[in-house]
Formats: structure tokens, C-alpha cells, sequence
């Protein structure tokens, strides 16, 4: 089963709307942190957004913000503003503390591409 | 800063053809992983590396040897490429040993198989 989803693989938008991007996860781990990052048509990947437990990380200054509901265990990134460059694919992912001593590595979702139209 | 260098971005091969793919990293990290990447998956984790000398398989391994010599570079060998296989393989590298989180990725190789 899968424990990172996101839902919608392509979407478009116009230049200058806003955007949310869907993202629900599964554990049973107390801590666990969770990511959005990008990926660029050039291939680089780049870190977005780092959510811990009680705290966020924008790591990517910008039109970024999210939408953390723990107890739904969903976790939404909000794009405002779009512009053309924005356009490219974008990957939840979870990591999980895992307290079995195994090595604690992040899942990812399938990914969203987005494109922007001028 | 630092940075996670690829090489070669693009890579075309034949079927049945070894082929190499190469990272470095000047981060100083740790950890060290390959990822496999294909249209409408995740990313699926091949081989990692928490140290020098180490490696570890990931869910992704079979088809796969990896080469972790010094600290600075992971490389990655299809051992037998396969007829039409299309991907992008990403490096990415982390400063945590066993608890490692955020990751840092390089632009990617793009294999190409005919």
C-alpha cells in the first residue's frame, strides 16, 4: 500500500492563480517529518518546504506556505501567485523515525506535474 | 553550500550494455543515495550509503551495483541495461548518519536504453 498520495499526477494553471497541491501520508510513527520538494526541467531537485512536528522550515523563499493537518494526516502546499516558472513536478515525501535501529530513509509520492501558462 | 554533481546528465546505451553512473557531492555528508525515478512513480530508492565503503540495498536493487570508495562519490552500475528503458536517475546526499532526513539532490542522469 501506498504511504505517501498524491492524488492528481498533471494540472495546469493560468499565470497568477493560486494552487494547492494535495498530499496525504500513512504511518503509526510518533515522529515523523514530511517534505515538498520540486523538480525542475533541468532535473535538479530541489527542497521546498520541511515540516516537523511543531515547526516549518520554508527552505526555498517564495510564494510557498502549507496546510498541516496532522490529524488528517494531510499535508497541502500552497503556490500563490503562479508564474510560468513554477511549472515542473512536485514530490511529497515522509520520513519516518523509526525506532526498530532500521535506517530511517524518506518515501515518496508519485509527484504532481504542473504547468503554467502565461 | 554545496553542491551534488552528476555525470553524464544524459546517457544512452544498448541492451545488454554495463553502464556507470557517477555523483559527487562536497558537502561533506555522510549519506549518500541513488534513486530511480520513472513517469507517474516516486522516487524508488536503489542503493544507499551511510559511510565509506558501505553499502546498503534499497527497495529497487536488483539490477543494480554500486560503488561507494570514498566519502565525496557514490556511482551507480546498471549491470545490464534493458530494451527501451527510459529514467531519471537522481544522487542525493544527507548529513545524518541512520537518522538522516533532509536530502540533497543532484540535476539527474537521464537514461535512454535502444
Amino acid at each position: 500500500a501506498q504511504k505517501v498520495i498524491q492524488v492528481w499526477s498533471t494540472t495546469s494553471r493560468q499565470e497568477g492563480e493560486k494552487l494547492t497541491l494535495d498530499c496525504s501520508y500513512k504511518t503509526s510513527q510518533v515522529l515523523y517529518h514530511l517534505f515538498w520538494y520540486k523538480h525542475l526541467l533541468s532535473g535538479e531537485m530541489v527542497l521546498l518546504i520541511r515540516q516537523m512536528p511543531s515547526t516549518i522550515a520554508i527552505e526555498r523563499s517564495g510564494r510557498y506556505s502549507v496546510v498541516f493537518q496532522k490529524s488528517r494526516k494531510s499535508i497541502s502546499l500552497v503556490i500563490s501567485t503562479l508564474q510560468p516558472d513554477d511549472s515542473g513536478k512536485y514530490f511529497c515525501a515522509l520520513w519516518e523515525l523509526l525506532l526498530s535501529g532500521s535506517f530511517n530513509k524518506l518515501t515518496f509520492g508519485a509527484g504532481t506535474r504542473l504547468a503554467v501558462c502565461p | 553550500g554545496g553542491i551534488i554533481t552528476q555525470t553524464p546528465k544524459f546517457l544512452i546505451g544498448q541492451e545488454g550494455q554495463k553502464l556507470t553512473l557517477k555523483c559527487q557531492q562536497n558537502f561533506n555528508h555522510d549519506t549518500m543515495y541513488w534513486y530511480r525515478q520513472d513517469s507517474g512513480k516516486g522516487l524508488r530508492l536503489i542503493y544507499y550509503s551511510i559511510t565509506e565503503n558501505d553499502l546498503q540495498k534499497g527497495d529497487l536493487s536488483e539490477g543494480y551495483d554500486a560503488s561507494r570508495e570514498k566519502k565525496s562519490s557514490f556511482s551507480l552500475t546498471v549491470t545490464s541495461a534493458q530494451k527501451n528503458e527510459m529514467a531519471v536517475f537522481l544522487c542525493a546526499s544527507s548529513p545524518g548518519g541512520p537518522v538522516a532526513e533532509t536530502l540533497y539532490f543532484g540535476s539527474g542522469t537521464r537514461l535512454t536504453v535502444l
